[in-house]
């Protein structure tokens, strides 16, 4: 069973659009969180990291953590052509030091 | 600067032969890991080193190998390759374990036939 949950699997905005992706650990040891996008023929770059309930915010990009839920939402306002690209959550156990992935996200910005 | 950098980009192997990527970071991180990403898949954590303790996933085990002989560097071997072995390979590497950033490489697409 994946540990890290994400929905929608595909996700089509019109520019200057909001696109929102959703994430759910199924594994409680697994709270901490990351958003990474990766562009096609480039490896996975990290968005940015929540770690704490509620909204983190940098830029366009807005974060929000539940961790009585484990879940964790990505909303990126005024979306891009180039923000076209896959977007992975990424979930990480401190006591095993390891960092899961789900499956991820694909979003098409339509110009 | 933020770089891992993967050789090869591209890899065809044989069924049966094996095959060795090679990764390498100059941000002095003291781990790195190995991923396997096939299309419609999440990454799969295949292993890691933090500093010279290799980690390996319970399922994955006995069909992949690695060293890492200074910090910058980091192999993974495949000691008999199969089709089920073409995937992406993804390196990346953390400045600690636990809950830090990952910096990824562009990846080593391998093809088996």
């Amino acid at each position: 069973q994946q540990k890290v949950q994400q929905s929608p699997e595909s996700l089509s905005v019109p520019e200057g659009g909001m696109a929102s992706f959703n994430c759910t650990s199924s594994d409680r040891n697994f709270q901490y969180f990351w958003w990474y996008r990766q562009h096609s023929g480039e490896g996975p770059k990290a968005l940015m990291s929540i770690f704490s309930d509620g909204d983190k915010k940098e830029g366009r990009f807005t974060a929000h953590l539940n961790k009585a839920s484990l879940h964790v939402s990505l909303h990126i306002r005024d979306s891009q052509p180039s923000d076209s690209a896959l977007y992975f959550c990424a979930a990480s156990d401190l006591n095993a030091y390891k960092v899961i992935f789900g499956k991820g996200t694909h979003l098409h910005v339509l110009p | 600067d933020t770089t891992v950098k993967q050789n090869p980009r591209y890899k065809l192997a044989r069924v049966g032969k094996p095959v060795n990527l090679i990764c390498s970071q100059t941000m002095n991180h003291d781990t790195m890991y190995w991923y396997q990403k096939k299309p419609n898949q999440a990454p799969k954590l295949l292993l890691f080193y933090y500093d010279k303790i290799l980690n390996r996933e319970a399922d994955t085990f006995e069909k992949f190998q690695s060293s890492r002989p200074n910090n910058s560097f980091c192999s993974l071997y495949i000691g008999s390759a199969g089709l089920e072995y073409s995937a992406m390979y993804l390196c990346a590497s953390s400045r600690d374990r636990g809950a830090e950033t990952l910096y990824f490489g562009s990846g080593t697409r391998l093809t088996v036939l």
